[in-house]
């Protein structure tokens, strides 16, 4: 069974640093590429980033390119999101996602739980 | 970057009847198209895929189509546990971008 479980969120001042990490088991993770999608409570849906399997591939979002890095760690099947000048509209639920199928990049599937990064003073 | 644009925001039914969500992109997206269904406190969960295609386990009464930039989400008989927000996602390019969701509330 594809397990993703996601830690590091948290309450962070305005200018801060996060990382957040997703843990993944039951899948050959080094062969799919993840994801990062975060939504504000109550709200729609916003990719972020996408990985390669390899890692060589990075794409990110115009609103946090930049600022964000997206990498991963196959020795130890984790995906990693480091967050760099959070602003009070980076707040949001952050899920890590599998990518659906091996090899190129995919639909999310399945989701991680999603943990919260609340940007505030 | 291409928009999705969802109708309607809420559709409000009954168990038992039929759900017609609709998506549209800004531009043809082929059949690049998936859907996910979120309930309260929980992920996002992948339903249909390259617009028609039916997640396994997914229940025969979720079918999608369309192609280019109409696309259509059918929930045949809703069952109580239908009742949930649906997203529209396409990949056709980047970024991906996800419509703002319609609810399906009873």
């Amino acid at each position: 069974e594809v397990q993703l479980l996601q830690s590091g969120g948290g309450l962070i001042q305005p200018g801060g640093s996060l990382r957040l990490s997703c843990s993944a088991s039951g899948f050959a993770f080094s062969s799919y590429a993840m994801n990062w999608v975060r939504q504000i409570p109550g709200k729609g849906l916003e990719w972020i980033s996408t990985i390669s399997g390899q890692g060589s591939n990075t794409y990110y979002a115009e609103s946090v390119k930049g600022r964000f890095t997206i990498s991963r760690d196959n020795s130890k099947t984790t995906l990693y999101l480091e967050m760099n000048s959070l602003r009070a509209e980076d707040t949001a639920v952050y899920f890590c996602a599998k990518s659906r199928i091996a090899g190129g990049t995919n639909w999310f599937h399945p989701w991680g739980q999603g943990t919260l990064v609340t940007v505030s003073s | 970057e291409i928009v999705l644009t969802q109708s309607p925001a809420t559709l409000s039914l009954s168990p038992g009847e039929r759900a017609t969500l609709s998506c549209r992109a800004s531009e043809s997206i082929s059949n690049y198209l998936a859907w996910y269904q979120q309930k309260p406190g929980q992920p996002p969960r992948l339903l249909i895929y390259d617009a028609s295609n039916r997640v396994t386990g997914i229940s025969a009464r979720f079918s999608g189509s369309g192609s280019g930039t109409d696309f259509t989400l059918t929930i045949n008989s809703l069952e109580p546990e239908d009742f949930a927000v649906y997203f529209c996602q396409h990949r056709s390019a980047w970024p991906w971008t996800f419509g703002q969701g319609t609810k399906v509330e009873i």
